[in-house]
């Protein structure tokens, strides 16, 4: 199957501060990526579809201008948490929707906000 | 709004059982449908993909039924093995991409 990278694979930061999360297709191109967001015990929770070329579209609930995306080439996306507090705290994950309509996803981000 | 239900919500089995996973959902519009597995603490493995068009789709030991009218999909493990020990999660897609998430099963296949 196709191979999506996030980075930073883990990150702890102090309240307040920006976090950046990178979500590349190594090896096809995806106008569309999207974002999930796991809570421990709990399923995946989509974020927002981050479309190439575009703003956003951020599910309800999600607020975009704590969350900042930006899908500038065809391989990349990217997610900022601004501002994080303890309760951003969760595992992030990226996926990217292949031209065979298959969804594949990064190995996540844990990000821990003291 | 789409809704996703999979149960069991746990499965213990011992190694060499033959596994029925069931999943449901809500608005039977849907473009495809995936089976993923999670291990802990890492991101979702696709098992098979399934297009709304199909019945069913195999990979090796897995198996996964479609019946898109009542909204069901069934994945079927054979013969388990310690290694399918995960939590194996079910997504209904629809036009736009979004996939939609059960709870998962989590399943443990003991030697």
């Amino acid at each position: 199957g196709a191979v999506v990278s996030q980075h930073p694979s883990w990150v702890i930061c102090k309240s307040g501060t920006s976090v950046k999360i990178e979500c590349r297709s190594l090896d096809f191109q995806a106008t569309t990526m999207f974002w999930y967001r796991q809570f421990p015990k709990q399923s995946l929770m989509l974020m927002a579809t981050s479309n190439e070329g575009s703003k956003a579209t951020y599910e309800q609930g999600v607020e975009k201008d704590k969350f900042l995306i930006n899908h500038a080439s065809l391989t990349l996306s990217t997610l900022t948490v601004t501002s994080a507090h303890p309760e951003d705290s969760s595992f992030y994950i990226c996926s990217a929707f292949s031209d065979r309509n298959e969804q594949f996803f990064g190995p996540g981000t844990r990000l821990t906000v003291l | 709004k789409q809704e996703v239900t999979q149960i069991p919500a746990a499965l213990s089995v011992p190694e060499g059982e033959n596994l029925v996973l069931n999943c449901s959902f809500t608005d039977s519009a849907i473009y495809n449908l995936q089976w993923f597995r999670q291990d802990p603490g890492k991101g979702l493995t696709s098992l098979l993909l399934i297009q709304s068009s199909q019945r069913e789709q195999t990979s090796g030991r897995l198996n996964a039924s479609l019946d898109k009218s009542s909204g069901r999909s069934t994945l079927y493990i054979a013969a388990s093995q310690p290694g399918d020990s995960a939590t194996y999660l079910c997504a209904p897609v629809n036009q736009g991409g979004k996939l939609i998430f059960g709870q998962g099963t989590e399943l443990s296949v003991k030697p």
